[in-house]
């Protein structure tokens, strides 16, 4: 986990409600992921940036949106369009996209 | 279209005995292949991979892992167990020569007991 914060470790989402997860990385790593992870399902990728100001969609990107103003940031936005939101969800980053992942803490989302 | 399989959801381990973790995976060309580990409630923490080079991969903790092109495999090994090598256990795979991302496993639960 080293290198890489999440924040916060855990966060309650309310009904209609966007939410922010936050991940930063000290790593000076260009590349940067976010995940999801569901009990039995392994990890789907959500959004992907590869560089400052440039992002993709991932597997399941519906319902999500990112940003990546600064090369140690990249924060995920839960909006309200996303139905099923609760799950663990996972930030890695590396020095490119074909290098090692490295990933942070984790935050779990929950519903109220 | 790339592909990793863990046939088995749970492997359960005597401490002391040999363990093994399974993985079989599917890509067009050359694989990166990558395994993972992750204790409840906290992020994953890479353990080894193989690019190219020996088949024989050693990482941390003990761990290894054999890459087997022909069997299209990459099994997690370890000569002898700990309790605390209890946790989620993650393969993943990208195809050396696409732009395409790393795709994960389910995910293997190994158990160890004392």
């Amino acid at each position: 986990d080293g290198g890489i914060t999440q924040s916060p470790k855990y966060l309650f989402r309310k009904e209609g409600q966007n939410v922010t997860l936050s991940c930063e990385q000290n790593l000076n790593h260009d590349a940067m992921y976010w995940y999801r992870q569901d009990p039995g399902q392994g990890l789907r990728l959500i959004y992907y940036s590869q560089i400052v100001n440039d992002f993709q969609k991932g597997d399941i990107a519906e319902g999500y949106s990112v940003s990546r103003e600064k090369k140690e940031s990249f924060p995920l936005t839960v909006t309200s369009a996303q139905k099923n939101p609760t799950a663990f969800y996972l930030c890695a980053s590396s020095r490119g996209t074909r290098e090692t992942q490295y990933f942070g803490p984790g935050t779990r989302l929950l519903v109220l | 279209a790339q592909s990793v399989a863990q046939p088995e959801d749970q492997v359960n381990v005597a401490e002391g005995n040999p363990l093994t973790v399974k993985c079989t995976y599917s890509v067009s060309g050359n694989p990166y292949l990558f395994w993972y580990v992750q204790y409840p409630n906290r992020g994953l923490q890479f353990l080894l991979k193989y690019i190219t080079g020996d088949n024989l991969v050693k990482g941390s903790y003990g761990f290894e892992a054999e890459f087997n092109k022909s069997q299209t495999s990459f099994h997690l090994k370890k000569p002898s167990a700990l309790v605390s090598d209890s946790a989620l256990y993650f393969c993943a795979v990208r195809d050396v020569g696409s732009q395409g991302n790393l795709i994960f496993g389910k995910g293997t639960k190994l158990s160890v007991k004392p």
